[in-house]
């Protein structure tokens, strides 16, 4: 069964405290790999989407890595807005669906 | 940026009553989602759609929910008969598949709630 697992659940940073945040993934052949934000009664905004493993991208103050088995979402130096639920999916080959993880929920504090 | 809209964004009704959420995807996307997310847990997917048919549906989409585009705008999902159960966020989302990527864009989600 295809499964997506994040962790930690909850993370509290320190303005400026950089940190990274852990999606694992076992499925049966990965199309793609996407991190979303949500906030509170919102929906997810899609932030980046990884295909292949080595690959990287960035926005801002996160980056997004990708290996065979996990991604990484890096928070550099946050501030009180990246305070949110960042959540990770996966869609794999033969489906339309995201599977989605239950997110890792960041407060930064001043 | 366009965005997929979504209405109404609170929905109140009573068990066994039928409810219809009303999503307007991006205009230029052809595939239409629908997942809904119950409170502290995770987005679940219920029912894709193109070319006017269901794609894929899961587990969870059983006969008390149809999806229809009735016109060249709006995608509806209908519960026939709702559960305390169905209450949730309920999101559409739509995507346009190029050799770029598919990115799924979520709308701001309808909140039912079923007394």
């Amino acid at each position: 069964e295809d499964q997506v697992t994040q962790s930690p659940e909850a993370l509290r940073l320190q303005e400026g405290e950089s940190s990274s945040l852990n999606c694992s993934y076992t499925v049966s052949g990965l199309r793609g790999l996407f991190w979303y934000r949500q906030d509170p009664g919102k929906g997810p905004e899609f932030l980046f989407t990884l295909y292949s493993a080595g690959e990287e991208k960035e926005k801002e103050r996160l980056k997004a890595t990708l290996t065979k088995k996990e991604s990484f979402l890096h928070i550099t130096a946050p501030k009180p807005e990246d305070s949110a639920t960042y959540l990770c999916a996966v869609r794999v080959f033969n489906t339309d669906k995201l599977i989605f993880g239950t997110g890792t929920r960041l407060q930064v504090f001043p | 940026e366009p965005e997929v809209t979504q209405t109404p964004s609170h929905q109140v009704t009573q068990m066994g009553q039928e409810v219809i959420l009303r999503c307007v995807p991006i205009s230029n996307h052809l595939y239409f989602y629908w997942y809904r997310q119950i409170l502290g847990q995770k987005v679940e997917f219920l029912v894709s759609f193109y070319n006017n048919e269901i794609s894929e549906k899961s587990e969870i989409f059983d006969d008390q929910f149809s999806v229809e585009r009735p016109d060249g705008s709006n995608f509806t999902l209908k519960i026939r008969s709702t559960k305390l159960e169905d209450s949730a966020m309920y999101f559409c989302a739509s995507s346009v598949r190029t050799s770029g990527g598919d990115r799924q864009y979520f709308g701001p989600g309808t909140r039912l709630t079923v007394t």
